[in-house]
């Protein structure tokens, strides 16, 4: 079944430490984003992709970096956590319809 | 431009209706909604294009008013499963913006 995934579910680590947030997709969708997400409230756009070697700052200023070097890969990748970025991200992609697919988010807490 | 919803939050007995509205200061080309339950992922319910039509989904159903750039989604003799936060998703009608600029969200709640 054509689906997005996030990995990790969870995770906890130390400030100042580099992280990254592996989002893949199945589906073959040129556009991906990156959503950051505090529990119950707005999503904020971070970053998109419209297709490989594309890639754009959303609306939300964000100290992440993304890269899209396969079509179905667009990781988030952080070079020093602090406790500020802890959030929910979640990533999704789409073509132009019927919708927006979301993969189950990574739950970052930074300690 | 961020859409905006209301109401903010709004408590259904089962079997009660509801309406979220949805609006926007732009010119819009398309309006998606989506439903988040409590610790999983925005899941896609529905679609409306500018043309002014109205789309189903179960007992929930939605309008896009394009004249007043507003859309509303109508939840329908409500189920316990109905209850999560909905948000509205706006297409400016701008060139060439393939994102989504999501409202705040309606929590809503169906208590038994």
């Amino acid at each position: 079944e054509a689906d997005i995934y996030q990995t990790p579910r969870y995770l906890v680590i130390g400030t100042g430490k580099k992280i990254t947030l592996e989002c893949s997709q199945t589906m073959g969708h040129d556009k991906m984003y990156w959503y950051q997400q505090d529990p119950g409230m707005e999503l904020h756009l971070i970053h998109y992709s419209y297709g490989v070697n594309s890639t754009e700052k959303g609306d939300l200023s964000s100290e992440s970096t993304v890269s899209r070097i396969r079509t179905e890969h667009f990781p988030l990748t952080l070079e020093s956590a602090r406790p500020s970025h802890t959030s929910q991200y979640l990533c999704a992609s789409s073509e132009d319809s019927p919708g927006y697919t979301f993969g189950s988010g990574t739950r970052l807490t930074v300690v | 431009q961020q859409p905006v919803q209301s109401p903010q939050a709004v408590i259904l007995r089962e079997g009660e209706d509801a309406v979220i509205n949805c609006s926007s200061s732009k010119a819009l080309y398309s309006v998606h909604w989506y439903r988040q339950k409590h610790g999983e992922a925005p899941v896609f319910l529905m679609i409306l294009l500018k043309g002014g039509e109205q789309k189903g989904h179960e007992k929930i159903s939605a309008s896009f008013n394009e004249k007043k750039q507003q859309s509303s989604l109508y939840l329908t003799a409500s189920q316990l499963s109905y209850s999560g936060t909905y948000f509205c998703g706006t297409f400016d009608s701008g060139a060439g913006s393939y994102q989504l600029t999501f409202g705040k969200g309606t929590k809503l709640s169906v208590i038994p």
